[in-house]
This record gives structure tokens, C-alpha cells and sequence, in this order.
């Protein structure tokens, strides 16, 4: 599975976009990326993902460069229950194997 | 998404006892579950990956006859951590591949073992 790199922390205002970039400058043809989220001493939660085209879904807009080595996660609108640990994980979507999680940004959401 | 059901959230035992942990799937089957393990301020490693009808497979490092995994039924597995000691406390998170296609995992709630 290729490499991910994502900032350790990130702030956002309430109310406010919340971007999350995420490298991947490895992946290959067939690897999807996928973003989860681990509230505090909670099970992580699947967000979104994609192979190249933009997703959107009710959680999250995930934006994935042309050339496929960065995205970013978009949390239109900010809530405090969105401080969470987020998960940049790139992977095979055909492999069997668990996903292997890194060290992810850590959002903090301000009043 | 999919929902997975993880029982207990939270257990407290005594050094020397062993506890189960269950993780069931609830609205779909899952052929493949895989077991977590989070230590605070950290992120989560993987223990093992449980095949139903089959042997878990068990990360380097991770000690089989300790941690027992039974993953009887396509939509539950179990895990035993056998004569826990206060080294054990951590916590464990499981998860099920529901979507083949695209390999989406949907994880539990998670439980916290304190072995006093």
C-alpha cells in the first residue's frame, strides 16, 4: 500500500470549511483512498473514497488531484462533533488486507 | 453504512482472568473481520485478521495462544485475551470488510480492558 503523509493537527473555526490534505505521492493505477475519522474512545468511522474522480457524499467532499498524489477531505461546515482524529489510508479496494492506519491529523474545531 | 455491534464497551477484570470480547455484524456477512489494538495517544495496530471457518491470522508480534479468535458464523468473531495482565489493558477495536467491491471496513464501538 503507498505511503500517506498528512499534517498532525489542524484547527478550524465553527461553522467554517475544515480542509484536510493528505500526499500520497506513491499510490498506484488500482489504489483507492479512503478517510475515516476516530472520535474520542470511539471505533474509527468510514468517511468517504475514491479512485480519481471528486466524491461527495453527506458527510464529506473528497477532492483528488489529476495526478492522483495528493486530496483533500472537505468538511463543509464545521461542527464541534467533528473533532476527531482523520485518516488519509491508501489501498487496494480488490486486497483483503486490513487497512493499515498511520498517525492521521488530529482537527480540532473551536467555538 | 453497514453496522457493526461490539460487546463489552468496557470491562475492569483482575490480572489472571480472561475476557471475551464480541464483534458481531449486523446487517450484512462478513467473511473477514480483523481485530485492533490502540494504546493512548496512539494509533491503532492490527492484531489479526479472522476468517470465517478458518484460522486468524496473527500479526508479528502478536501472541496467538493469548489472544484467542473464533470466528464461528459469518457475522460474529470473537476475541479472548487469556489470563490478562495489567500489560493488556488497551483498546480493542474490530472491524468487517462489508463491501468487497471496495474494500470498505466498518469498525465497532471499541472496549476498554483495565486488568487491574
Amino acid at each position: 500500500d503507498a505511503k500517506t503523509t498528512q499534517p498532525p493537527s489542524m484547527d478550524c473555526a465553527e461553522g467554517r470549511a475544515a480542509n484536510l490534505p493528505c500526499n500520497h505521492s506513491t499510490i498506484s493505477g488500482n489504489e483507492y483512498v479512503y478517510w475515516y475519522r476516530q472520535i474520542h474512545s470511539q471505533g474509527p468511522q468510514y468517511i468517504i473514497h475514491g479512485l480519481k474522480n471528486n466524491e461527495t457524499n453527506e458527510m464529506a467532499s473528497l477532492i483528488i488531484t489529476e495526478d492522483r498524489k495528493s486530496s483533500t477531505l472537505i468538511l463543509p461546515h464545521a461542527t464541534l462533533r467533528d473533532t476527531a482524529v482523520y485518516y488519509c489510508i491508501v489501498k487496494n479496494s480488490n486486497s483483503g488486507y486490513a487497512l493499515n492506519f498511520g498517525k492521521g491529523t488530529s482537527l480540532l474545531v473551536t467555538p | 453504512g453497514a453496522v457493526v455491534s461490539q460487546h463489552p464497551s468496557r470491562v475492569i477484570c483482575k490480572s489472571g482472568t480472561s475476557v471475551k470480547i464480541e464483534c458481531r455484524s449486523l446487517d450484512f456477512q462478513a467473511t473477514t473481520m480483523f481485530w485492533y489494538r490502540q494504546f493512548p495517544k496512539q494509533s491503532l495496530m492490527l492484531m489479526a485478521t479472522s476468517n470465517e471457518g478458518s484460522k486468524a491470522t496473527y500479526e508479528q508480534g502478536v501472541e496467538k495462544d493469548k489472544f484467542l479468535i473464533n470466528h464461528a458464523s459469518l457475522t460474529l468473531s470473537t476475541l479472548t485475551v487469556t489470563s490478562a495482565h495489567p500489560e493488556d489493558s488497551s483498546f480493542y477495536i474490530c472491524s468487517a470488510r462489508a463491501d468487497r467491491e471496495f474494500n470498505i471496513q466498518y469498525f465497532g464501538a471499541g472496549t476498554r480492558l483495565s486488568v487491574l
